[in-house]
């Protein structure tokens, strides 16, 4: 399984923009980039997932890089409730038998202060 | 938006009885679920794949003795904890994908505290 890096933790102030950076440099072609994201004591929620062009949704953005080594998740402007963890998942779908598991890492703990 | 509903959310069980988690995908199909467990300050562990009709999948180190996948119908499948012991105390959370759209997002359960004494 592909894998990917991310900073243990970051900080941001409430109403202030949010990058989130992801290393990703095995990722295959057939591999997309998902991000999910786990508030204390509940499963994980979607947030975002693309293949190669930068993707928008009402929750966040996502950057992808050209050689798509790399993603950075965007939250325009990040409120106490986005205060989690986010998970930068590669999800391999082609390919006989695939299952499409996600396989998580360490995650990024983000922390947003009023 | 779809859902995945796991029941129950919390449970107390006394170690060496056997207890049952449910997974349901509330409003669409899924041949394929996932069963993790999650321990406190720890990521997600994937413990296992639960295919529809037939065996499920486990990962490296996981007992399937143990830990006992059922997947009867499209929108149900079950993980049971057997002979529990403190040590299985954990969080378990589920997960499923409508089934044929694997490109699109996953979907979590809200999962289950399991507490062995």
């Amino acid at each position: 399984d592909a894998k990917t890096t991310q900073p243990n933790s970051m900080e941001s102030n409430e109403e202030e923009p949010v990058h989130l950076p992801c290393n990703h440099s095995t990722i295959s072609g057939t591999d997309y980039i998902h991000w999910y994201r786990q508030l204390p004591s509940q499963g994980p929620e979607y947030v975002i997932h693309g293949l190669t062009s930068n993707v928008n949704n009402r929750m966040a953005s996502l950057a992808i890089a050209e050689d798509r080594k790399s993603s950075t998740l965007i939250l325009h402007r990040a409120t106490l409730r986005d205060a989690a963890v986010y998970y930068c998942i590669l999800r391999d779908v082609w390919g006989s038998g695939n299952t499409g598991k996600l396989i998580f890492g360490q995650g990024t703990t983000l922390q947003v202060k009023p | 938006g779809a859902v995945v509903s796991q029941h129950p959310s919390r449970v107390i069980c006394k170690s060496g009885t056997s207890v049952k988690i449910e997974c349901r995908s509330l409003d669409f199909q899924a041949t394929t679920m996932f069963w993790y467990r999650q321990f406190p300050k720890q990521s997600l562990m994937l413990m296992a794949t639960s295919n529809e009709g037939s065996k499920a999948t486990y990962e490296q180190g996981v007992e399937k003795d143990k830990f006992l996948i059922n997947h009867a119908s499209l929108t149900l499948s079950t993980l049971t904890v057997t002979s529990a012991h403190p040590e299985d105390s954990s969080f378990y959370i589920c997960s499923a994908t409508r089934q044929g759209l694997l490109n699109t997002e996953a979907f979590f359960g809200q999962g289950t505290r399991l507490t062995v004494v």
